[in-house]
Order: structure tokens, then C-alpha cells, then sequence
């Protein structure tokens, strides 16, 4: 089955820098790659996702980039801002069994 | 268009007690995910269900544990007999069908404690 490894598990950053969350799967079969954000006490929160078709995804200051070959995509953030801090999750979707599988997380910090 | 819906937010039991968690997919979608978390860690995968039937529950304990997502009405998580260590946060998500889309939401989450 397929399985997901996040790095790092916690990053600190200082605010306006940027932040890069890498993770690796296993199954080549996997065609769908959400990022969850979650704050303290809440639900997670899609923000970006991206389908094996594509390479790179942007939303404001956040984008996606997916390397099929290596079997690895990242979340990248610029310009970071306190409000950024919290857990980031990825998650991979296979075409065949429909589930998903989210790697461990990143404790995203940013300093003022 | 009301997100992931589950019910009740907060739920108290004493040891021995069966809790029932409730969830109401998005409109429109037919998939259903339980997943448990644990005070600062991750989320861990319990069962998936499309209506009327489970389709991966390698992540729900053999025991005391049952998930069903009935035809009419939202999917319930039942643990029975509950025990401290089931004290966590239960957080269901829904998907679409695969054809009509990918994406997972997830609702507000219960937060189940054993006293």
C-alpha cells in the first residue's frame, strides 16, 4: 500500500522568509496531492492540492510542486507570516483504492 | 452548501459507557473517512465507507470499534465499552464520487473524553 513520508517534522522560520515542507510516496498509482493546514484545536484545512498532470500549482503565496518521477512533492510559502504557524499535513490518492494517506506532519513555526 | 457536518462537538463518557459520533457528509458527496488524533499527533486513519459499505477499515480496532454509513442518514462511529485511551479527537471527512472530483473536507471534529 501506498505510504507517506513528511520532513521536517518542525520548522521555525523568522517572518517575511520562506518555508519549504517536502514529502515522498511510495505508490506510483497515486494521482492526487492535497495539503492540509491545522491550527490549534481545529479541523484540518485544505489550501492547495495538485493532480499528476500537472507540475506546479500557485495560490497567492502558496504553491505545490510535484516531481511524478521522483515520487516526491512540496509545499512552498513565501513571504511567511505569523499566521502561518501550525501543523501542515500532505496526503496522497490513489486512483484505484480512492483513500487517502497523509504523512506524520510539520510543525510549521514563524517568529516575529 | 453546508461543509462536513459531525455532532456532538464535545462528548463526556464514563469508562464502560458506548459513544456514538455522528457525521454528515458534504452535499453531494458519497465517500466518508474517520480519522482519530491525539494531542499533537498526526492523524491517523480509522475507516472509509461509501453508502452502505466499508470499503478500508484496516485502521479501526478490531474490538469495540463499528462504523456504518447507512442510505439515509449520516455515517455513525460507535465505540463501545469506551476505555480511557480512546479519549481523543474523531474528525470525519468526505470526498465526492471519484469521477465527479478529489477533493477531502473535513468537519469541526468530536472530542471524546473517558473519565
Amino acid at each position: 500500500g501506498e505510504n507517506v513520508e513528511q520532513h521536517p517534522s518542525t520548522l521555525s522560520v523568522q517572518e517575511g522568509d520562506s518555508a519549504v515542507i517536502k514529502c515522498t510516496y511510495s505508490d506510483s498509482a497515486s494521482n492526487y496531492f492535497p495539503w492540509y493546514k491545522q491550527e490549534l484545536g481545529k479541523r484540518p484545512q485544505l489550501i492547495i492540492d495538485i493532480r499528476s498532470n500537472v507540475g506546479e500549482k500557485k495560490d497567492q503565496r502558496i504553491a505545490v510542486t510535484l516531481n511524478k518521477t521522483a515520487k516526491h512533492f512540496s509545499l512552498h510559502i513565501t513571504e511567511t507570516q505569523p499566521e502561518d504557524s501550525a501543523v501542515y499535513f500532505c496526503a496522497a490518492r490513489d486512483n484505484y483504492g480512492q483513500n487517502f494517506v497523509f504523512g506524520p506532519g510539520t510543525r510549521l513555526s514563524v517568529l516575529p | 452548501n453546508a461543509g462536513v457536518m459531525q455532532n456532538p462537538r464535545h462528548l463526556v463518557r464514563r469508562r464502560g459507557q458506548e459513544a456514538r459520533l455522528r457525521c454528515s457528509p458534504m452535499k453531494g458527496h458519497s465517500h466518508v473517512y474517520w480519522y482519530r488524533q491525539l494531542p499533537e499527533e498526526g492523524l491517523k486513519f480509522m475507516v472509509y465507507l461509501q453508502k452502505e459499505n466499508i470499503i478500508d477499515e484496516s485502521g479501526m480496532p478490531k474490538e469495540r470499534f463499528s462504523a456504518e454509513f447507512p442510505k439515509e442518514g449520516p455515517s455513525i462511529l460507535r465505540i463501545q465499552q469506551v476505555v480511557r485511551g480512546d479519549s481523543a479527537a474523531y474528525f470525519c471527512a468526505s470526498s465526492p464520487p471519484s469521477r465527479s472530483g478529489d477533493e477531502q473536507y473535513f468537519g469541526p471534529g468530536t472530542r471524546l473524553t473517558v473519565t
